[in-house]
């Protein structure tokens, strides 16, 4: 079965960075993308950015461009999200979600969540 | 940047009733907006994709409508599991979006 399971909960100073992994199993790593997205504290959605899982082709939220790699590890089925110069409002949940393709992206299996917690 | 607007933003509904939820995009996406479902606690889960299609393991008592601009998800009998915060994104564009959420809750 198809499973994302993401790195343990993160506390950070503000000004660090925070790299945060999700590995992937139960499905061909390369033949779907990893969607990034962040929810904060009693908040909506928010979209941060796309990873081919084929060719690390990337898309990136306008908002958050400059500050936030994601890359992969196609050798472990794993991919990653760093963030740099981290803000108090960067304290979210980050999920990842396999991205699938067919003229539409969506999400169709998400990782458990990791809470990062921005704060001095 | 596509915005996708969410109404209403709380529905309050008694098991059995049906639920309409309204997702209006800012420009034409197609068919391709998704919806999912997220519980308290919990990552969200995809429910719909490309506007009316079901995903694997979701009731039949869910579905989507709609193209261009105007979307719907129907649940036409609630369940006790149904009350949650539902979301559509739209996959047509970059910058990928969410729309702001619908609270379905109990009356």
């Amino acid at each position: 079965q198809v499973q994302l399971v993401q790195s343990g909960a993160e506390v950070k100073k503000p000004g660090a960075s925070v790299k945060v992994s999700c590995k992937a199993s139960g499905y061909t790593f390369t033949g779907y993308g990893i969607g990034w997205v962040r929810q904060a504290p009693g908040q909506g959605l928010e979209w941060m950015g796309w990873i081919s899982g084929y060719n690390g082709n990337t898309n990136y939220a306008q908002t958050l461009q400059g500050r936030v790699t994601l890359t992969t590890d196609t050798s472990t089925s794993t991919a990653y999200m760093e963030v740099r110069s981290l803000r108090s409002d960067d304290t979210a949940m980050y999920y990842c979600a396999r991205g699938r393709y067919n003229g539409n992206y969506y999400f169709d299996y998400w990782g458990q969540g990791t809470l990062v917690t921005v704060s001095s | 940047e596509i915005v996708l607007t969410q109404s209403p933003a709380t529905l309050s509904l008694s098991p059995g009733e049906r639920a309409t939820l309204s997702c209006r995009a800012s420009q034409s996406v197609s068919s391709y907006l998704a919806w999912y479902q997220q519980k308290h606690g919990q990552a969200p889960r995809l429910l719909i994709y490309d506007a009316s299609n079901r995903a694997t393991g979701i009731p039949a008592r869910f579905s989507g409508s709609g193209s261009g601009t105007d979307f719907t998800l129907t649940i036409s009998s609630l369940e006790p599991e149904d009350f949650a915060v539902y979301y559509c994104q739209q996959g047509d564009n970059w910058p990928l979006t969410f729309g702001g959420g619908t609270k379905v809750e109990i009356k």
